[in-house]
């Protein structure tokens, strides 16, 4: 069972569609966070989140701790934001630990 | 800003080779971390460093080893390389743990064991 999990794993979209990706965890997180990974394979940081809810532009992060689910929602959608999306949490425990979703691979349309 | 950099980006291996992947940062963080990524798995952690002189194993140690002299570097090594090493080999690092910290990551290595 993979301590992350991430839905949907494909999605396809028009451009300016509002973009709902998902994410749930089973273990105790100290932070979640949630990762960008283009077609060349960088991987960069969107957001790190322990509580509550973070926008930067068009992208917006939500996390519920009792649930132990988040969103990434990205408003207004556009072929740049095709990528890999990913969801990570930090473990509580031990901060060294990362677990990784397998990732969301969003295509916008133009 | 230099960040995270990786060498090589890709590089082709006959089984029972070795080699190093070569990870080092200009941002003077603590924690170093080495990860795979496999076709529609998620990262792995393979081992990570807290600092220099000081390595730790992750999720997924088994065939590689890791050494860390200084704060800049985290090499990577494949002693016997084998078919189920292929993979991408992401870098990355933090500044302080626990303290929720994001993760830079490196362009990573592609590595294929033939």
């Amino acid at each position: 069972k993979n301590e992350v999990e991430q839905s949907p794993q494909n999605l396809t979209a028009q451009e300016g569609e509002f973009i709902t990706i998902n994410c749930s965890y089973s273990v105790g997180i100290s932070a979640l966070h949630w990762l960008q990974q283009h077609p060349g394979g960088g991987i960069v940081s969107l957001f790190m989140l322990s509580s509550g809810k973070k926008k930067h532009g068009r992208l917006i992060a939500t996390i519920n701790i009792q649930e132990k689910h988040s969103s990434l929602h990205i408003t207004a959608s556009h072929p740049r934001d095709s990528a890999v999306y990913i969801c990570a949490v930090q473990s509580l425990n031990t901060g060294n630990q990362f677990y990784f979703g397998t990732g969301t691979s969003l295509t916008v349309i133009p | 800003n230099a960040g995270v950099t990786q060498t090589p980006k890709f590089r082709i291996l006959k089984i029972g080779q070795s080699m190093t992947l070569q990870c080092t940062q200009d941002m003077n963080h603590n924690y170093m971390y080495w990860y795979r990524q496999d076709p529609g798995m998620g990262l792995k952690l393979i081992y990570y460093s807290v600092g220099a002189g000081i390595t730790d194993k992750g999720e997924v140690p088994n065939g590689y080893n890791v050494s860390r002299s200084t704060t800049e570097d985290f090499p990577l090594r494949l002693e016997l390389a084998a078919p189920s090493q292929t993979s991408v080999y992401f870098c990355a690092s933090s500044y302080l743990q626990g303290r929720n910290q994001p993760q830079h990551f490196g362009d990573g290595t592609r590595l294929s064991i033939l």
